[in-house]
């Protein structure tokens, strides 16, 4: 059984700091990782989509990179703002398929 | 602009009770999914459907049935709902890596 993991479960932290989350996953029939962002009543809204190893991405003031060799990506919040405050979901793809696997998210909450 | 819709976003529905959950994107997408979420658990896949009128179990497809009969319509059924189905289900779709979400139904089962 194919499992992701997020660390931590939930966040807190001023407004200003800067923050990481990691997302665990098999690195056998690695195919993609996706991050997304989750606000409250609204759609999951796709970050990054990363394919090759050591890939690093970046949208404004957030960044994520990618280790398909040990099975991780880790996403960076610089200078947290209270609209970054969501939970934050990976999701892994094998070779083939379609199908995502969602890890648990990591839930944030910035603080003004 | 990518756009996926649900039917409701709140729904209260008695046990027992036959339940429809739609979904329609406008993306000409092929493929589509239905997954809840449930505290600490993550999204899990209930179907998902790679063309129209195909279907595929996903991890929990239990108590529930899909519908396909237009490419851009996907409907969870619940055949007869129990309080364990209490949940929030979402569907997404998607050409090929890249699944767009809905906003999401909230469903309470009393």
């Amino acid at each position: 059984i194919l499992n992701v993991e997020q660390s931590p479960q939930s966040l807190h932290v001023q407004e200003g700091d800067s923050t990481n989350f990691t997302c665990s996953f098999p690195s056998s029939n690695f195919y993609a990782l996706h991050w997304y962002r989750w606000e409250t009543a609204k759609s999951p809204e796709a970050l990054f989509v990363m394919t090759l190893n050591g890939d690093e991405k970046k949208k404004g003031r957030i960044s994520a990179t990618l280790n398909t060799k040990e099975g991780y990506s880790h996403l960076y919040i610089k200078g947290s703002q209270p609209e970054d405050s969501a939970t934050y979901l990976c999701a892994f793809t094998t070779s083939g398929t379609y199908k995502y696997i969602f890890g648990t998210g990591t839930r944030l909450k910035v603080l003004a | 602009d990518v756009k996926v819709t649900q039917s409701s976003r709140y729904l209260v529905k008695r046990t027992g009770e036959k339940v429809f959950l739609e979904c329609v994107q406008d993306m000409d997408h092929e493929n589509m999914f239905w997954y809840r979420q449930d505290p600490g658990l993550g999204l899990r896949l209930i179907y998902f459907s790679y063309d129209v009128k195909m279907k595929e179990k996903g991890d929990i497809p239990e108590g529930y049935s899909v519908s396909r009969e237009k490419k851009e319509r996907f409907s969870l059924i619940l055949e007869s709902a129990s309080t364990n189905q209490t949940s929030m289900y979402l569907c997404a779709s998607s050409l090929r890596y890249e699944q767009y979400f809905g906003p999401g139904t909230r469903l309470t089962v009393t």
